[in-house]
């Protein structure tokens, strides 16, 4: 299956800086990535789709100017969180399709813990 | 819209067990359908995917799963269940003209030894 690398697994920041976290698709090229949040034992939820060359679409109560994301290139997508808070903390995973249709499995990486203190 | 119900936040098999993990869906127009098994601090992992043709998918490790429509449902199985086959699994939905994938809320496999 086709490879999405994120980066930084893990990460501890202060409360009020930012942080970015990149996603790419190694062996394919993917016009669209989706950003999600999960909460320890809970499903993902889906925070927004990243689309290339133009502005990301942003699911309801998901706060665009807290996390901002840029899709530059059809391999490389990054989530920042800004001014971030200890209730920020949490898992983040990114994903992108392969293929252009709904049949194309979604492939994910290996996700980024985030920790604020 | 679609959703994905999977019955049972918790499963626990013993090792060589089988295993039956259940999903529901509700989809108004032909779905595609897919299984993702998640380890600890990991992302997800594709198990296997149902795309319109046999509705029996077989997947990676031993899975597999039955697309049955009169019954909205697409389990997932494998005859004997491994202790490393313990992580959480998740049930999706995605169809032809959306671009999203639906997740169930998660099932997480114990296998005792």
């Amino acid at each position: 299956g086709a490879v999405v690398s994120q980066h930084p697994s893990r990460v501890i920041c202060k409360s009020g800086t930012s942080v970015k976290i990149e996603c790419r698709s190694l062996d394919f090229q993917a016009t669209t990535m989706f950003w999600y949040r999960q909460f320890p034992k809970q499903s993902l939820m889906l925070m927004a789709t990243s689309n290339e060359g133009s502005k990301a679409t942003y699911e309801q109560g998901v706060e665009k100017d807290k996390f901002l994301i840029n899709h530059a290139s059809l391999t490389l997508s990054t989530l920042t969180v800004t001014s971030a808070h200890p209730e920020d903390s949490s898992f983040y995973i990114c994903s992108a399709r392969e293929g252009g249709t709904g049949a194309g499995a979604a492939f994910f990486g290996q996700g980024t813990r985030l920790t604020v203190v | 819209a679609q959703s994905v119900t999977q019955l049972g936040s918790h499963v626990s098999v013993s090792e060589g067990a089988l295993v039956l993990l259940r999903c529901n869906y509700s989809s108004s127009v032909p779905p595609y359908l897919f299984w993702y098994v998640q380890y600890p601090n990991q992302g997800l992992q594709l198990l296997l995917k149902y795309t319109s043709a046999a509705t029996l998918v077989k997947g990676i490790n031993g899975f597999e799963a039955e697309f049955k429509k009169s019954e909205t449902s697409f389990h997932l199985t494998k005859p004997s269940a491994h202790m490393s086959d313990a992580a959480e699994y998740f049930c999706a939905v995605s169809n032809t003209g959306g671009f999203k994938t639906i997740f169930g809320a998660g099932t997480r496999l114990f296998v005792k030894a």
